[in-house]
């Protein structure tokens, strides 16, 4: 079965840094990819998804994310984090309508 | 946001007693999804359905169980609460197969003592 991995459990930046969070997966084969967001106490969001194409997808509130398919790696950026960005990071890996989760990253940005 | 909600938001259940959770979505969705979220396990999912009367299970299934006898509701139901199955439980829908992602559900806290 596929999985997916994210590198970091918990990471604390300040605001104006940069971010760039972690994403490995292990199926080889076609997959869509996404990065959802879940703030304190809500549902879990969606912040962009890959598809095909250009490798570099750019979703909302300023993130990004880059395919890297000869490393399986989805991982998500955003320049300048704020601290409404609190919040937890979840990839997530879909190969023929089997959607794999990571663990999650919980990031915490210091005001 | 998708037309999705999840009831109820908070429950307390006895261990050894039986739960239902529902889910309702007003968008016509053919998919529908239950996962549950624990620290450090991310989502995993628990059972899905492609259309009415039609589900199949996911990686964490057994001690659950789901119905769709309508496009809109989608039930779980552990048939015998233990205190593993606390945890937070998300309903999720697509239009599509997962290729386009999915749209959550608020999340349901259910807690077995």
């Amino acid at each position: 079965a596929q999985s997916v991995s994210q590198h970091n459990h918990h990471v604390i930046l300040s605001e104006a840094a940069s971010l760039e969070l972690g994403c490995n997966y292990s199926y080889g084969g076609t997959v869509n990819l996404f990065w959802y967001v879940q703030y304190p106490g809500q549902h879990l969001q969606l912040l962009l998804k890959y598809f095909s194409g250009d490798p570099l997808v750019k979703g909302i509130k300023g993130f990004e994310a880059e395919f890297i398919k000869s490393k399986f790696s989805f991982n998500l950026r955003k320049p300048s984090v704020q601290w409404s960005d609190t919040a937890e990071y979840f990839c997530a890996v879909n190969n023929n309508n089997d959607m794999r989760f990571g663990a999650g990253t919980r990031l915490t940005v210091k005001p | 946001d998708a037309g999705i909600t999840q009831s109820p938001r908070h429950k307390v259940t006895e261990t050894g007693t039986p739960v239902t959770l529902r889910c309702h979505q007003t968008e016509n969705h053919r998919y529908m999804y239950w996962y549950r979220q624990d620290p450090g396990h991310g989502l995993r999912l628990i059972h899905y359905s492609y259309g009415v009367k039609d589900t199949d299970k996911g990686e964490v299934s057994d001690g659950y169980s789901v119905s769709r006898s309508k496009t809109e509701d989608f039930l779980l139901t552990l048939e015998s609460a233990t205190s593993s199955q606390t945890s937070v439980y998300f309903c999720a829908i697509s239009e599509a197969q997962a290729n386009y992602g999915y749209t959550f559900g608020s999340g349901t806290r259910l807690t077995v003592v």
